[in-house]
């Protein structure tokens, strides 16, 4: 069965920096293109990013880009979210998702708050 | 980026037949944004129902369907259930970046 398991959430203030994972197994890794999804507290999902299997492409929101980056180690089974200059509105439970939204994670909660 | 639309709410009773729709503020929607649509659960991390427009998933609801209807992404539930009270949202691909709905609150009453 496929599992994913996000960690790296927390506690950051406004300008500053953290660094999620997404720990695959279950599936082959290698073959998915993987996504990142947020939700802010009481509202919509938001796709954040995705990223194809061998990392040449990525794609991002457009209120991240240049300051988020999205990477992969498949030799690892671990997806990556580099977030940098972190905002409030940055707020939200983060969830990676594999190709075909087929799996997801429970989730790591990013808080951005002085 | 687009925005993509959703109802925000619809009411259903149980054991009836409802229906989605997700729309594109730039185009019709079409086979080629790859439609999903997806579903939450207070609490809970969100399921894939259905994905490229009308393929499910092994764990997706026989009365559960997907379709696409008048340029719009569509979401059928035929017989609802009372577990089927949930927030479902809409996903459409645009050749790279991806964008979801504002999704809709489906109440079983």
């Amino acid at each position: 069965e496929a599992q994913l398991v996000e960690s790296g959430g927390g506690l950051v203030q406004p300008g500053g920096s953290l660094r999620l994972s997404c720990e695959a197994s279950g599936f082959s890794f290698s073959s998915d293109w993987m996504n990142w999804v947020r939700q802010a507290p009481g509202k919509g999902l938001e796709w954040v990013a995705n990223i194809r299997q061998d990392g040449r492409d990525k794609y991002y929101v457009d209120s991240v880009k240049g300051r988020f980056t999205i990477s992969r180690d498949n030799a690892k089974n671990s997806l990556y979210l580099q977030m940098n200059s972190l905002r409030a509105e940055d707020t939200a439970v983060y969830y990676c998702a594999r190709a075909k939204l087929a799996s997801w994670g429970q989730g790591t909660l990013v808080t951005v708050s002085s | 980026q687009a925005v993509v639309t959703q109802e925000p709410s619809l009411t259903v009773s149980p054991g009836g037949t409802v229906i989605f729709t997700c729309g594109s503020t730039t185009e019709a929607v079409t086979s080629g944004h790859s439609p999903y649509w997806c579903q939450q659960k207070p609490g809970q991390a969100p399921t894939t129902l259905i994905y490229d427009t009308s393929n499910k998933h092994s764990w997706t609801p026989a009365r559960f369907s997907g379709s696409l209807l008048g340029g719009k992404a569509a979401l059928t539930l035929s017989g609802a259930q009372p577990e089927d009270e949930a927030d479902y949202y809409c996903l459409l691909s645009y050749g790279g970046p991806w964008v979801f709905g504002g999704g809709t609150k489906l109440t079983v009453l």
